[in-house]
């Protein structure tokens, strides 16, 4: 069955340096997504992505990210400067189509900001 | 802003009884309702969903109810084994007055079926 894979599972980093997270979306989909989960709390979305360009954000997602998917395969997300408060769980999902079906999610990674 | 409520963290139920879980939403402009399974260290793993237009859902031993006069949805399980014991998140969507699908997820209900 085909699934979203994300690496790394797991992401130490000091406070200030950047991190890329990556992900493989399902193969026919056509819009990407990336949440976060910080612990204890609920999953928020971030960013979705369609037609090579972000269709929508959350003011959580503000400069010091970007999302890109370079290849046409790969879907990243870069923090520039990670913060403390940036440790969370990172899920990428992706779906067919925008309409009424549901997103696919990874497993995610966790990021950790020492 | 809590869009989507899951007003109960936490469920336990008798294997082989109803498991029901219960969501609340605030926003009207949702018209599309999923339900979520969560197992520690994993992705959310989609198990339903329900569109604005029914009022129910059903796939094999999950049942989804919409009641949109209330604003208010629950998901049954029945009869709930083991193995369904897990975090399940509601979520919501404005599919079609959203930029995209984005999902609206509620706080999530710890359910643990005892043997």
């Amino acid at each position: 069955e085909p699934e979203v894979t994300q690496t790394p599972s797991h992401q130490v980093t000091q406070m200030g340096q950047e991190v890329i997270l990556r992900c493989v979306p399902i193969s026919n989909h056509l819009y990407f997504y990336w949440y976060r989960q910080i612990l204890g709390q609920k999953v928020e979305f971030l960013v979705s992505f369609y037609n090579n360009e972000i269709s929508e954000k959350s003011e959580i997602f503000d400069d010091q990210f970007s999302v890109e998917r370079p290849d046409g395969s790969n879907f990243t997300l870069k923090i520039r400067s990670t913060k403390l408060e940036d440790s969370a769980m990172y899920f990428c999902a992706s779906g067919y189509r925008g309409g009424d079906t549901e997103a696919f999610f990874g497993q995610g990674t966790r990021l950790t900001v020492v | 802003d809590q869009q989507v409520k899951q007003n109960s963290p936490s469920l336990s139920v008798q294997e082989g009884r109803i498991s029901i879980l219960n969501c609340d939403y605030t926003n009207s402009m949702f018209d599309y309702f999923l339900w979520y399974k969560k197992y520690p260290a994993e992705g959310p793993t989609f198990l339903i969903s329900i569109s604005s237009i029914k009022d129910k859902n059903e796939d094999g031993r999950f049942t989804v109810f919409l009641n949109k006069s209330a604003k208010h949805l629950s998901l049954h399980i029945v009869p709930s084994q083991p193995g369904d014991s897990a975090v399940y998140f509601c979520a919501a969507s404005d599919i079609y007055g959203g930029a995209t699908n984005k999902l609206i997820f509620g706080t999530g209900t710890l359910l643990a079926v005892q043997p």
